[in-house]
């Protein structure tokens, strides 16, 4: 099946500081990509919709500047949280999906600690 | 708007029982409907999905659904679990053309009694 390598898996920074998340998809094209931020046992909530080439789309409430994603490349997508804050300390998981294809692959999450 | 609900925050079964979860949809026409399982600290797992067709659907490990498109339901089952079945179980609605977004249930978290 579909493969989406999600990198890092955990990452504890300093408040302020700015985190770069990856989601790569690694044997398919992935036309879009989702970013969900999850936090304890909570579900996960959709953050953004990327589509390669175009900017991302974000949904009410996700604050875009702090929030900053590309999906330069069929392949890849990168979240980064800029000037993170604790509250930004959450579990972040992205997924990948074929134009026309309904089916979603999800990375394996990154557990964000801010400090 | 499309929703989805769970109606069960936590499930307890001894192993070797029969388990249903329960999911109810909202959304206007017929939608994509899909159950995920998700280990602790890890993504998530599809188990099965339902877009047109037979209404029972079978998944992995055993798990199968059926769509009730009367009660708006897509009820997760399994006849017999097994200890490494306990996880968070989410049921989600996928809707759109071309790009689907996904809304997602709160989850089920499933314990499993040795």
């Amino acid at each position: 099946g579909a493969v989406v390598s999600q990198h890092p898996s955990w990452v504890i920074c300093k408040s302020g500081t700015s985190v770069k998340i990856e989601c790569r998809s690694l044997d398919f094209q992935a036309t879009t990509m989702f970013w969900y931020r999850q936090f304890p046992k909570q579900s996960l909530m959709l953050m953004a919709t990327s589509n390669e080439g175009s900017k991302a789309t974000y949904e009410q409430g996700v604050e875009k500047d702090k929030f900053l994603i590309n999906h330069a490349s069929l392949t890849l997508s990168t979240l980064t949280v800029t000037s993170a804050h604790p509250e930004d300390s959450s579990f972040y998981i992205c997924s990948a999906q074929v134009v026309g294809d309904e089916k979603l692959f999800f990375g394996s999450g990154t557990q964000l600690s801010v400090l | 708007a499309q929703s989805v609900t769970q109606p069960d925050i936590h499930i307890t079964v001894s192993e070797g029982a029969s388990l249903e979860l329960r999911c109810n949809y909202s959304y206007g026409a017929t939608p994509y409907l899909f159950w995920y399982v998700q280990s602790p600290g890890q993504g998530l797992q599809l188990l099965l999905k339902y877009f047109s067709g037979d209404t029972l659907v079978q998944g992995i490990k055993g798990f199968e659904a059926e769509f009730k498109r009367s009660q708006s339901s897509f009820n997760l089952r399994k006849p017999s679990v097994h200890w490494s079945d306990a996880a968070e179980y989410f049921c989600a609605v996928g809707a759109g053309s071309g790009t689907y977004k996904y809304i997602f249930g709160t989850g089920t978290r499933l314990k499993v009694l040795a």
